[in-house]
């Protein structure tokens, strides 16, 4: 059974920082991971889809990377802005197993 | 492109009521999915279809939980006999299977269930 792990479970950065979000993963065997977006209230939004065969994904300002060996994905985001405030989610979408999410806040 | 669209998108209901949430996906997605989230944590999987085919149900919460998918193209998922621990958002989900966007899953806006 796969288990996803987010830590931590909150992050506050002053605005511009660039920052890292983790992923962790028990079964390597993992075959797409996913990394989401949800405001308060509101549904998931998509960020980016790392297939098996990929190492990293790129879109604007955020950058995935996964690492099957180490059971690990991260999701870099560049020149934090106030907008990037929620909470971000990553999930074995073949499993279909998420973390508990990273809450971010980015202050001005 | 309309997006996957859930309704209604809140429910109150009193304990023992049925209750009926539908889920409309992104025309031509074949796989439809649904999670319950409750505050502070990540969606939990309920269960999925495969045009009308659900092919996952153990880890729908009890056997108080259905979900159709009749023609492959809207679901619906009932809750009978409500309890108070039910009161969750429920989310839909939707994706292509077998297309170089290899199963991106898009998310509709949840249905928010609130059980008195």
């Amino acid at each position: 059974k796969q288990e996803v792990t987010q830590i931590p479970a909150a992050l506050s950065v002053p605005e511009g920082e660039n920052l890292v979000l983790n992923c962790s993963f028990t079964d390597s065997a993992i075959y797409n991971l996913q990394w989401f977006r949800q405001d308060p209230g509101k549904g998931l939004t998509s960020l980016l889809l790392i297939q098996s065969s990929q190492r990293e994904q790129t879109s604007g300002r955020l950058n995935a990377s996964l690492d099957k060996s180490s059971g690990r994905s991260t999701l870099y985001i560049a020149a934090s802005q106030p907008g990037d405030s929620a909470t971000y989610l990553c999930a074995d979408n073949n499993d279909m197993r998420f973390g508990a999410g990273t809450r971010l806040t980015v202050k001005p | 492109d309309t997006g996957v669209s859930q309704n209604p998108r809140h429910k109150i209901t009193k304990r023992g009521q049925n209750v009926t949430f539908r889920c409309d996906p992104i025309s031509e997605h074949n796989r439809l999915y649904w999670y319950r989230q409750t505050l502070g944590q990540g969606p939990e999987f309920l269960t999925y279809f495969q045009n009308e085919a659900q092919l996952e149900k153990s880890r729908l919460l009890s056997d108080r939980f259905s979900a159709e998918r009749p023609k492959g193209s809207f679901s619906t998922l009932e809750i009978q006999r409500t309890e108070q621990g039910d009161s969750a958002m429920y989310l839909c989900a939707s994706s292509p299977v077998g297309t170089t966007s290899g199963n991106t899953i898009y998310f509709g806006e949840g249905s928010w269930l609130t059980v008195v």
